[in-house]
């Protein structure tokens, strides 16, 4: 069963800092992973998906990479701001067709001004 | 844009209550998913319907039913409401087809007492 885990539970840094968001996985049999947002009392909202076959996928200030082969993706915000306080939560996809999708517990950011 | 509505947003019952929960999405997505999020773990699937006409079973499908009433609407059933089945509860919508992200509500948060 793949599982998904993302350290720490929690971070608060300065404005301005970047943010680097880690995400480990059991099972390198992914097709894709998943980058998420979720504020407070709202849904998930998608931010990044990498395909199995590309290290990295670049939005902005986001940049995801993958590492298939040692179960790790790594999201990076660049010049944070109070607006990026958010949950951040991975899911990984085995199929590709987002019916299995394994989602991490998250990591709560909040950014200080 | 509406995108994913859920209704209602908040719900208390009692043990053994019944409750239907409703989501519809005005995307012409083919593919729903239920979901439920709990404190200090990612989401976990309930049931999915992958195109009108069909459903299948998630990792945590017991205590819940489903019907894909058509192309935009596919509604979670709760029998008999237990206190376990406690949580904040996700719908969401995706194309049918490879790496598609999902889109989800807002959620609906249900108490059982």
């Amino acid at each position: 069963k793949q599982e998904v885990t993302q350290i720490p539970a929690a971070l608060s840094v300065p404005e301005g800092e970047n943010l680097v968001l880690n995400c480990s996985f059991t099972d390198s049999a992914i097709y894709n992973l998943q980058w998420f947002r979720q504020d407070p009392g709202k849904g998930l909202t998608s931010l990044l998906l990498i395909q199995s076959s590309q290290r990295e996928q670049t939005s902005g200030r986001l940049n995801a990479s993958l590492d298939k082969s040692s179960g790790r993706s790594t999201l990076y915000i660049a010049a944070s701001q109070p607006g990026d306080s958010a949950t951040y939560l991975c899911a990984v996809d085995p199929s590709g067709n987002d019916y299995k999708l394994s989602f991490g517990a998250g990591t709560t950011v909040t950014v200080r001004a | 844009n509406a995108g994913v509505t859920q209704t209602p947003k908040f719900q208390v019952l009692k043990t053994g209550q019944s409750m239907t929960l409703q989501c519809a999405q005005d995307m012409n997505h083919n593919s729903m998913y239920w979901y439920r999020q709990d404190p200090g773990m990612g989401l976990r699937l309930i049931y999915y319907s992958a195109s009108e006409g069909t459903t299948d079973k998630g990792e945590v499908p017991n205590g819940y039913n489903v019907s894909r009433l058509n192309k935009r609407e596919f509604s979670l059933r709760l029998e008999s409401a237990a206190p376990s089945q406690t949580s904040v509860y996700f719908c969401a919508s995706s194309e049918l087809a490879l790496n598609q992200p999902q889109h989800f509500g807002d959620g609906t948060r249900l108490s059982i007492l």
